[in-house]
């Protein structure tokens, strides 16, 4: 079975550009989160969706960010404008519908480079 | 792969024996830890969890112990193998549920043959 697919898996922009990162959850979970990761701050929580709708984005830096998922099996994390501290890993994960535990499906993550 | 977590503290073991990894949690309120393991270019994966009723949970080759008093987690791999070599993560949930777990900075395992 295919896991969390994300896209792209490197990025390298300018400052000023607009970024999309893609991801696709694993088929039949309902929970969606998007993880930004630096050595400076760790893994962090941006966001997460239930059944598409988003419950919490207070991890969310500011409003350059913003995330969607328009349906069941696709989520998009946009940044516009991009900036150089903007550069991290991305990740996007899943978690089974009716899960009782913690337990995330990651994908592979979105290396984003600003310069 | 993606370069994260070169500063972070390193365990380096020889292969075949057993490892701990040790984690202090925060938050007297979580009631419940996850570990997980990174491997080089890949995402988080799951090894094993623990609620807060219980002190010690045993899976495949690998034990969590969990002190509350001291708020204090720690993870055992028995019998370490290369395959082991990773970044270790706990995480705990905080204000409760699973959807908002706080990752710890992690411990990076360096298994020598």
């Amino acid at each position: 079975d295919a896991g969390v697919i994300q896209s792209p898996r490197h990025e390298v922009t300018e400052m000023g550009q607009e970024v999309t990162l893609r991801c696709k959850p694993i088929s039949g979970h309902n929970s969606l989160f998007w993880y930004r990761q630096t050595m400076m701050r760790g893994l962090e929580l941006l966001i997460y969706f239930n059944n598409n709708v988003p419950i919490d984005d207070s991890g969310m830096p500011e409003d350059r960010f913003s995330a969607k998922m328009p349906n069941a099996s696709f989520s998009t994390l946009k940044i516009q404008p991009s900036e150089p501290r903007d550069s991290a890993v991305y990740f996007c994960a899943s978690r089974g519908t009716g899960s009782n535990t913690g337990e995330l499906f990651f994908g592979e993550g979105s290396r984003l480079t600003v310069l | 792969g993606e370069s994260v977590g070169l500063h972070l503290p390193t365990l380096s073991v020889q292969e075949g024996d057993n490892s701990i990894i040790n984690c202090a949690y925060s938050n007297s309120a979580s009631d419940y830890f996850i570990w997980y393991k990174q491997e080089s270019g890949k995402g988080p994966q799951f090894i094993i969890d623990i609620r807060s009723n219980m002190d010690k949970r045993q899976g495949q080759r690998v034990t969590v112990l969990l002190n509350k008093t001291v708020k204090h987690l720690s993870l055992q791999i028995a019998a370490t193998q290369p395959g082991d070599s990773a970044v270790y993560f706990c995480a705990e949930n905080g204000s409760g549920g699973y959807n908002k777990l706080i990752f710890g900075a992690g411990t990076r395992l360096a298994v020598h043959p």
